[in-house]
């Protein structure tokens, strides 16, 4: 089976930093996402690697080993409203959809 | 630009009922899926058409669920009859092209609660 893991609940301060790590053992690998998903809304896409290395996207950077079957979301400057749950997802192969981790719940206080 | 429009938003029916929901993806998606998030949990793939056409529906419990995209472009989703289990938020979603980088966008869902 495949199997994607994070933790289930992190907690940070207004203006720190945080790193959610990912890690996954799945039969194949063709891009890995990250989605933000407040409750009771829709996931909203954050950002994708599927080559190692940095991505970075303003107060969001993601990182990707493919080598060692892990990622992690870093998120600046933190902010009350950044407080939601945070989901890793990997595509299988090229054309298939996402498989979804069961998501980092970050609660953020002033 | 429109996104993923869903209804109904909220849904109470009691177990042995039947049920069906309703998707619009983002105009010139070809890629369409249904999705099933159970509390406290990630979204579990149930079907994902390419245009009119199914390519996976391999986790969709077909004695009870079933799914269409007639014309390639709105998609209904039906549960007959419902259990309790089914109890999740449906979360329909649609994507450019398939297998290429572009994300998923999805709806706003549909929570189902079977009593």
């Amino acid at each position: 089976g495949q199997n994607i893991d994070q933790p289930t609940e992190m907690t940070a301060t207004e203006g720190a930093i945080v790193q959610i790590n990912c890690t996954y053992q799945t039969s194949g690998f063709n891009g890995l996402f990250w989605y933000q998903q407040h409750a009771g809304e829709a996931p909203t896409f954050l950002s994708y690697n599927v080559l190692d290395g940095l991505e970075e996207k303003g107060r969001f950077s993601s990182f990707l080993s493919r080598s060692k079957g892990y990622s992690y979301l870093l998120l600046k400057e933190l902010q009350m409203k950044d407080s939601a749950s945070y989901l890793c997802a990997v595509r299988l192969q090229a054309g298939t959809a996402l498989i979804f981790g069961k998501g980092t719940t970050l609660s953020v206080s002033s | 630009e429109a996104g993923v429009a869903q209804s109904p938003r909220y849904k109470i029916i009691e177990k042995r009922q039947s049920v069906a929901f309703w998707c619009n993806p983002i105009s010139g998606h070809a890629t369409l899926y249904w999705y099933q998030q159970i509390l406290g949990q990630g979204p579990k793939l149930l079907i994902q058409f390419q245009n009119n056409g199914v390519v996976d529906d391999s986790q969709l419990p077909k004695d009870r669920f079933s799914a269409e995209r007639l014309k390639g472009v709105d998609s209904t989703l039906k549960i007959q009859p419902a259990k309790l289990e089914d109890s999740a938020v449906y979360l329909c979603a649609s994507s450019l092209v398939a297998g290429s980088s572009y994300e998923q966008y999805f709806g706003p869902g549909t929570r189902l609660t079977v009593t």
